[in-house]
């Protein structure tokens, strides 16, 4: 079926590990977006593309990278893990040029930092 | 400021009886969508309706409603004869085409719905 991709669901790191959260779509999205959910705060974006070889930071950048360097493929790396990414992350793709299309939404990973 | 504002952390409703989630919003641009979305204990992000800043009726489907009030700044989601099911996490969302079709998530509403 047609969606968003997102590997792995559970994930376990240990405090200075690396790791890349993979998300992959197969709709033609221009737009791509990671989010981190942690209680009470909702959604905030961590990075986001509107193609491929184009990214740009959004609110709570610190500490991940992104490249995009094709269209599918959206990974979220994150580059020495800290309790403070203790956190459910979402990837979610959309058309860049249609401001009535919504997102379509990964099922999610859910990461423990310790 | 905040582009999107939901007051009601959490809302309590008795099953088959309506209930609306509050929503404002901030912008000042003319062409803006609406979204809300309702996220379940299982965690997943699912889209309920889309209301556009040009549409001059409210967005309909099935026992989800969006009362939109343009001058107000606000699109409450009216979720009619509840249910078990609805019971959830619940966003309201907006795409500005100002800032190149961003999205802006509010904090969210947590609905219980009572048997």
């Amino acid at each position: 079926n047609a969606g968003v991709t997102q590997t792995p669901k559970f994930q376990v790191l240990k405090t200075g590990q690396s790791m890349t959260l993979q998300c992959a779509q197969d709709m033609n999205h221009e737009y791509m977006s990671w989010y981190r959910q942690d209680p009470g705060m909702g959604l905030r974006l961590i990075h986001y593309s509107v193609g491929a070889g184009i990214t740009d930071q959004g609110e709570v950048p610190n500490g991940y990278n992104v490249s995009r360097s094709t269209t599918e493929d959206f990974p979220l790396r994150l580059l020495s893990a800290a309790p403070s990414q203790t956190s459910v992350y979402f990837c979610a793709s959309s058309y860049w040029d249609r401001g009535d299309y919504g997102y379509t939404f990964g099922s999610g990973t859910r990461l423990t930092v310790v | 400021a905040q582009k999107i504002t939901q007051t009601q952390p959490g809302m309590f409703v008795q099953e088959k009886e309506a209930v609306t989630l509050d929503c404002t919003y901030d912008t000042s641009d003319p062409s803006y969508g609406l979204f809300w979305y309702k996220q379940p204990s299982s965690g997943e992000m699912i889209f309920l309706i889309y209301q556009g800043s040009y549409d001059q009726q409210n967005a309909t489907e099935g026992r989800y409603s969006l009362n939109f009030q343009k001058a107000r700044k606000s699109a409450n989601l009216v979720i009619s004869a509840s249910q078990l099911g609805d019971s959830a996490m619940y966003f309201c969302a907006m795409r500005e085409v100002l800032t190149g079709n961003q999205f802006y998530f509010g904090t969210g509403t947590s609905l219980t719905v009572i048997p």
